[in-house]
Parts: C-alpha cells; sequence; structure tokens
C-alpha cells in the first residue's frame, strides 16, 4: 500500500478552521484518498473520500493537490467534538481490493 | 450507533480461559473485517471476510480464530491469549463492490480486552 505522512499533532482554537495535512507522494492513479477520525473510547468513523477533485460534505471538505501527491482535510468551524485522531489513508480499490490500512494520524486538539 | 455492534464492550479475561467477541452489523454489507488496537500504535488489520469467506489473514496466531456465519454476523474466538493480547479490538463492515468508489468502512466501538 502507498504511504501517507502525517503530522503526530496538531492544536487549533474552538470555532476557527483547521486544515489537516496529508501527503502521499507515492500514489498510484487508481488510489482513492480516505479520511476516518477516532473519538476517543470508539472505533474510527469514515469523513470523506476522493480522488482527483476536490469534495465536500457535512463534516468537512478535501482539498487535492492537483498532481495528487498531498491533501488537506478542512474542518470549518472546529467544536470541541471535533478532537479525534485524523487518519489520511490511501485505498486502492482496483481488483476488489478492500483493504485499509491506518497509519499513525494525526492527534487533533482543540483549545476552548 | 453504528449500524455495526460489538459485544462486549469489555472482557477480563485469564490466560487459560475461552470467550469469543462478537460482532454484528444491519447495513446490508458484504464484507467484514477484525482489527487490534493496541496501546500507541495504529490499527492493525487480522481477518478479512468477503461474502463470508475468508479472504485475508494477516500472521495472526492461532490462538484467535475467527468465525463468519453469515454476511451479518462476526466472530472472534479466543483461547489460550497471553497479556500482550489485552488490547481494543474492533469490528468494521464494508460493501465491496466493482464500482472503485471506494466505499467506506463502519466501525463498532470495540471490544477492551484485558489479559490477565
Amino acid at each position: 500500500d502507498a504511504k501517507t505522512t502525517q503530522p503526530n499533532s496538531m492544536e487549533s482554537n474552538e470555532e476557527e478552521p483547521v486544515h489537516l495535512p496529508c501527503n502521499h507522494s507515492t500514489i498510484s492513479g487508481t488510489d482513492y484518498i480516505h479520511w476516518y477520525r477516532q473519538l476517543p473510547s470508539q472505533g474510527p468513523e469514515y469523513v470523506i473520500h476522493g480522488l482527483t477533485s476536490n469534495v465536500n460534505n457535512r463534516m468537512a471538505s478535501l482539498a487535492i493537490a492537483e498532481d495528487r501527491k498531498s491533501s488537506t482535510l478542512i474542518l470549518h468551524r472546529a467544536t470541541l467534538r471535533d478532537a479525534a485522531v485524523y487518519y489520511c489513508i490511501l485505498r486502492d480499490v482496483s481488483f476488489g481490493n478492500e483493504k485499509l490500512t491506518f497509519g499513525t494520524g494525526t492527534r487533533l486538539t482543540i483549545i476552548p | 450507533e453504528t449500524g455495526v455492534t460489538q459485544t462486549p464492550r469489555h472482557l477480563v479475561m485469564g490466560m487459560t480461559n475461552k470467550k469469543s467477541l462478537k460482532c454484528e452489523q444491519h447495513l446490508g454489507h458484504n464484507a467484514m473485517y477484525w482489527y487490534k488496537q493496541s496501546a500507541k500504535k495504529p490499527l492493525e488489520l487480522m481477518f478479512v471476510y468477503s461474502l463470508e469467506e475468508r479472504v485475508e489473514n494477516n500472521s495472526v496466531p492461532s490462538r484467535f480464530s475467527p468465525e463468519c456465519p453469515n454476511s451479518s454476523h462476526l466472530f472472534l474466538h479466543l483461547h489460550t491469549l497471553q497479556p500482550e493480547d489485552s488490547a481494543l479490538y474492533l469490528c468494521a463492515s464494508s460493501q465491496k463492490g466493482g464500482t472503485g468508489t471506494g466505499y467506506g468502512y463502519t466501525f463498532g466501538s470495540g471490544t477492551r480486552l484485558t489479559v490477565v
């Protein structure tokens, strides 16, 4: 699986936007970029995913670089409930490969 | 509730015990997974079941034995575990598709296992 690189930790103030970066310089053409987050004492939850174009949903936005070697998860207005570990994962779904391989993620702390 | 339910939430067992973890999903998914999350380590994929057939076993010791009787249920049978097996065990499900659209996983809340 292609590798991703994320900062170990980030802090942000409540009610401000948060930009979580992810580098994936060895991404292949069939890799989708997935983001999950894990709140304390819970399993990971799906946040968003994309292939080439920027994506928006009710939880977040995903900005993908034109060369696809990096992406940024954007939380538009962070709340205390957004404090979690955020995982950026490349998922190759060609040939029916359904595996999700997690790295260490970014631990996001929200300051009240 | 995520649609994936794991029981029990917490389990303490001795090294000579036999116990089972249960996972149930009501999402109509056709692939299910067991992950292990140890303290300060990334999630490790243990087993993958696709259409009720085990398709992946990531060098997991034989003291962990999975079972998938149907597409909605997944078990992890445990016997003669070691203290280092203490961890959070997470179950997930997804829809295995041929469209390549990258459907997401849905995880349960996990079973916190302590081996004493």
